[in-house]
């Protein structure tokens, strides 16, 4: 079973301070590794994702993820935090391939202050 | 740039009675998903659907649950006599034939609220 653990339930930044959002997975297989961001009210947008191929991905909005199978972790990095990055984070993971389920993280809503 | 659709963005029901929730996905995707997330609490995958049947299920999709294409457009989950624990909010996914990233693409969601 896959599984996957955020921690931090809530991170808090100054804006222009490096943000880091942590995901650590559990998988029995090769995973692939997501990173979605959601809104308030809104759904939730796919920031980047992990799919074997390169293990520094980037991704929207000036956001990086680092996949590092020794540490099975793929956190969530940006160097210089705005305001509007304020939102959930949410880490998933998943077999490879097509289709198949995505396993979420409980989530780490970030807070950015001036 | 096209998108997931869901409707409607609030449902209201009383217990014990059937609603459906409709999505309509990105139209060249033949991969389907259900998610819901109860607030609060993470997001939880309740069902994939591929070629016309249930491809996988959660153990929170029972009997009570069931889901359709109706046609070419549409996708829908349908609750047969809601409960209390029922409330929350349920996204609908889809991802595309080919590939293997397996990116989902995510509707707004529909708040379902239980009385």
């Amino acid at each position: 079973a896959q599984s996957v653990t955020q921690l931090g339930s809530h991170v808090s930044v100054s804006e222009g301070a490096l943000v880091l959002l942590r995901c650590n997975y559990s998988s029995s297989v090769p995973p692939y590794l997501f990173w979605y961001v959601q809104y308030p009210n809104q759904g939730l947008q796919l920031l980047l994702k992990y799919t074997s191929a390169a293990t520094l991905v980037k991704g929207i909005n000036g956001f990086e993820a680092e996949f590092k199978k020794s540490e099975t972790s793929f956190h969530l990095t940006k160097p210089s935090a705005h305001m509007s990055d304020a939102a959930e984070y949410f880490c998933a993971v998943s077999d490879p391939g097509t289709a198949s389920k995505l396993t979420f993280g409980t989530g780490t809503r970030l807070q950015v202050t001036l | 740039e096209p998108e997931v659709t869901q409707t409607p963005s609030h449902q209201v029901t009383q217990m014990g009675q059937e609603v459906i929730l409709r999505c309509v996905p990105i139209s060249n995707h033949l991969y389907f998903y259900w998610y819901r997330q109860i607030l609060g609490q993470k997001v939880e995958f309740l069902v994939s659907f591929y070629n016309n049947e249930i491809s996988e299920k959660s153990e929170i999709f029972d009997d009570q649950f069931s889901v359709e294409r109706p046609d070419g457009s549409n996708f829908t989950l349908k609750i047969r006599s809601t409960k209390l624990e029922d409330s929350a909010m349920y996204f609908c996914a889809s991802s595309e034939p080919r590939g293997a990233s397996n990116e989902q693409f995510f509707g707004p969601g529909t708040r379902l609220t239980v009385l």
